[in-house]
């Protein structure tokens, strides 16, 4: 299983509500990533996990949070969220230890906040 | 922090011709330089990577050269197909526990038929 699942594929949401993006692997992987992706931009790091806990911030707003459950497990919580935080997100995992491997995107979440 | 610039930001090339595409980065602590393929509205998918170890790596139409003193590695497509069109990232990262991967900022491939 070569696979990253992230859930929902597709999510409308308001600027009061709080939802949730979902990411799982089960390819044994100790690394998790959130990314964003603007429309023609590259991903952008936004957080990183290692053996399940946070490693890298890259200085993203409180109205989001992540959290790593297990090490399969992957969640971005969002809360308060604005126009401009529409994006695709992108989960990844690579096998993260100590060597640099390939790292397994999921699909993505295409996120429009209205 | 490190920094990839990637050349050029659209190519159109006539099918089986063959497509180039140039990145550079910043930080020599840099190790490991994937190259992904992005679809519209698909995921990134890695197509070849190469370490700082290993000048170039083939993988049937798809190379990667990678001069370390230069700071800078290539794609090279060759024979061309309309399925190749797509975006195609380059990216650095340094090794470790995880990998921080710095993008490219990317190059949208056209090929014609």
């Amino acid at each position: 299983d070569t696979e990253v699942t992230q859930t929902p594929k597709h999510l409308v949401m308001g600027m009061t509500n709080k939802k949730s993006l979902k990411c799982e692997q089960h390819m044994g992987h100790r690394a998790m990533y959130w990314y964003k992706q603007k429309a023609k931009k590259p991903p952008e790091l936004m957080f990183v996990y290692s053996y399940e806990k946070l490693s890298i911030n890259e200085s993203v707003p409180s109205r989001f949070s992540p959290e790593c459950p297990n090490s399969s497990l992957l969640n971005l919580h969002l809360h308060a969220l604005q126009p401009e935080d529409s994006a695709l997100y992108l989960c990844a995992s690579s096998q993260g230890q100590g060597k640099n491997t390939e790292a397994f995107f999921g699909q993505g979440t295409r996120l429009t906040v209205v | 922090g490190e920094n990839v610039e990637q050349h050029p930001s659209t190519l159109s090339v006539q099918e089986g011709d063959s497509a180039v595409i140039k990145c550079t980065y910043s930080d020599s602590a840099s190790n490991y330089f994937p190259w992904y393929k992005q679809e519209l509205g698909k995921r990134p998918q890695l197509i070849i990577d190469i370490r700082s170890n290993v000048g170039e790596k083939k993988d049937q139409r798809i190379a990667v050269t990678l001069n370390k003193t230069a700071k800078h590695f290539s794609l090279h497509i060759t024979e061309t197909q309309p399925e190749d069109s797509a975006v195609y990232f380059c990216a650095a990262s340094y090794s470790g526990g995880y990998q921080k991967v710095t993008f490219g900022t990317g190059t949208k491939l056209q090929v014609i038929p």
